[in-house]
């Protein structure tokens, strides 16, 4: 049981160029989250997903986009990265109960210059 | 959800218990306490939660007062890996997509020496 995994760990984008974060979960969650988190910050809600097919944007979206095909898998698109995206990217799941806590995987740390 | 306020940071000795407190005076009846921790460069870990009662497990206890407008969360007997940001996380339970919509604040540093 791996829990949460994210590749790749880290990456370096020039301004412009598309990527996909990795997201995958073998707890068969259906809910899974991006966040995004930049230095000395608290976490950031991207978009998120109560299942497969479903997704929705959460506080900060603009310049992303994601997909849900099946429950595991969650990844997160950047079409034209911009230095702003500078920042750690971390996926998390939860089973979606009252007393279930949010797991998170270990992030993708990317910059964009 | 209900704001936190928490300390920018703490220090603590090794092998002492370590008190991190935190404040939720706006906290409603259906919403829990959760504390997650981040070691550096990692993700966010769980570590305990609860809505009124005290709560301990195998990493942690967590006191909340009676009139659950603030809250302690205890590490028995810190060490070294326990230096991390220690977030505290009010929670609504509204079903449905609020399930994993955590506000993270910029929690309290917290640092073990020797």
């Amino acid at each position: 049981n791996a829990g949460v995994t994210q590749t790749p760990k880290f990456r370096i984008l020039k301004i412009g160029q598309s990527m996909t974060l990795q997201c995958t979960q073998d707890m068969n969650h259906n809910y899974m989250y991006w966040y995004r988190q930049d230095p000395g910050m608290g976490l950031k809600l991207i978009y998120y997903s109560v299942g497969a097919g479903i997704t929705d944007k959460g506080e900060v979206p603009n310049g992303y986009n994601v997909s849900r095909s099946t429950t595991e898998d969650f990844p997160l698109r950047l079409e034209l990265a911009a230095p702003s995206q500078t920042s750690v990217y971390f996926c998390a799941s939860i089973r979606g109960s009252r007393n279930s806590p949010l797991h998170f995987g270990n992030g993708t740390r990317l910059t964009v210059t | 959800d209900a704001k936190t306020t928490q300390p920018p940071s703490m220090d603590c000795a090794e092998g002492r218990a370590a008190n991190l407190p935190c404040n939720h005076s706006t906290i409603s009846g259906n919403e829990y306490v959760y504390w997650y921790r981040q070691i550096h460069s990692q993700g966010p870990q769980y570590i305990i939660h609860g809505l009124k009662n005290n709560e301990t497990n195998e990493m942690a206890s967590l006191i909340i007062t009676e009139d659950r407008k603030s809250s302690t969360l205890i590490l028995p007997h810190a060490t070294l890996r326990d230096t991390a940001v220690y977030y505290c996380i009010v929670r609504v339970y509204a079903g449905g997509t609020s399930y994993g919509k955590l506000t993270f604040g910029q929690g309290t540093i917290l640092t073990v020496h020797p």
